[in-house]
């Protein structure tokens, strides 16, 4: 039983435009969401959290919003560039980030 | 740089032989963590330390065994491989951040 989905496989987006990356999770005892972004032969580089307590986080071109009554948080990556081309993962926890729970990962291509 | 080591970056390993997965960390964290990375899939959890001395289960522990002498590396055993085995595998560690992944552990079991 997963726990935490991402649906979208891949997303292809056309540098200069949004990119939205999207995540259920379906635990209501999480509080504690992070979004991972990971290279091909490197390990997860943490990105971006947000506490169950807020609705939303920015930093910089990064912005992830968390719905709580449906369950459902996502990353708005504004504007995309071809470097941010990469695997995302999403990733849940209800110990304040101690043992985290992941989603399957979604691959962005962003096109020059 | 400081961070996270895994060795080596890459193993081909026999049905039945057994290996040791390497990870150190120079952060001083106290908290340590396994996964291990399917294609297609998401990381999962296999075992994790809170600090020297303690180590607990996570979601797929079955066939893999660590241990925590130290703050600084946090070993991953393989005692009989199989197929099964074959993945990416990760450590991180965490201090007061968002757990700090190494570049990981390439293994084949055939």
């Amino acid at each position: 039983d997963q726990q935490v989905k991402q649906n979208s496989p891949s997303l292809s987006v056309q540098e200069g435009r949004i990119s939205i990356l999207n995540c259920d999770y379906t635990n209501s005892m999480f509080d504690y969401f992070l979004w991972y972004k990971k290279y091909p032969a490197e390990g997860p580089t943490f990105l971006i959290s947000i506490s169950s307590i807020k609705d939303k986080n920015e930093d910089g071109r990064f912005t992830v919003f968390l719905n709580k009554s449906a369950k459902h948080l996502s990353l708005h990556i504004v504007p995309s560039q071809p470097g941010d081309s990469a695997v995302y993962f999403c990733a849940a926890s209800t110990n304040a980030g101690n043992m985290l729970t992941f989603g399957g990962g979604t691959r962005l291509m962003v096109k020059p | 740089n400081a961070g996270v080591t895994q060795t080596p970056k890459f193993r081909i390993l026999k049905i039945g032989q057994s290996m040791t997965l390497q990870c150190t960390q120079d952060m001083n964290h106290n908290y340590m963590y396994w996964y291990r990375q399917d294609p297609g899939m998401g990381l999962k959890l296999i075992y994790y330390s809170v600090g020297a001395g303690i180590t607990d289960k996570g979601e797929v522990p079955n066939g893999y065994n660590v241990s925590r002498s130290t703050t600084e590396d946090f070993p991953l055993r393989l005692e009989l491989a199989a197929p099964s085995q074959t993945s990416v595998y990760f450590c991180a560690s965490r201090g007061n951040q968002p757990q700090h992944f190494g570049d990981g552990t390439r293994l084949s079991i055939l």
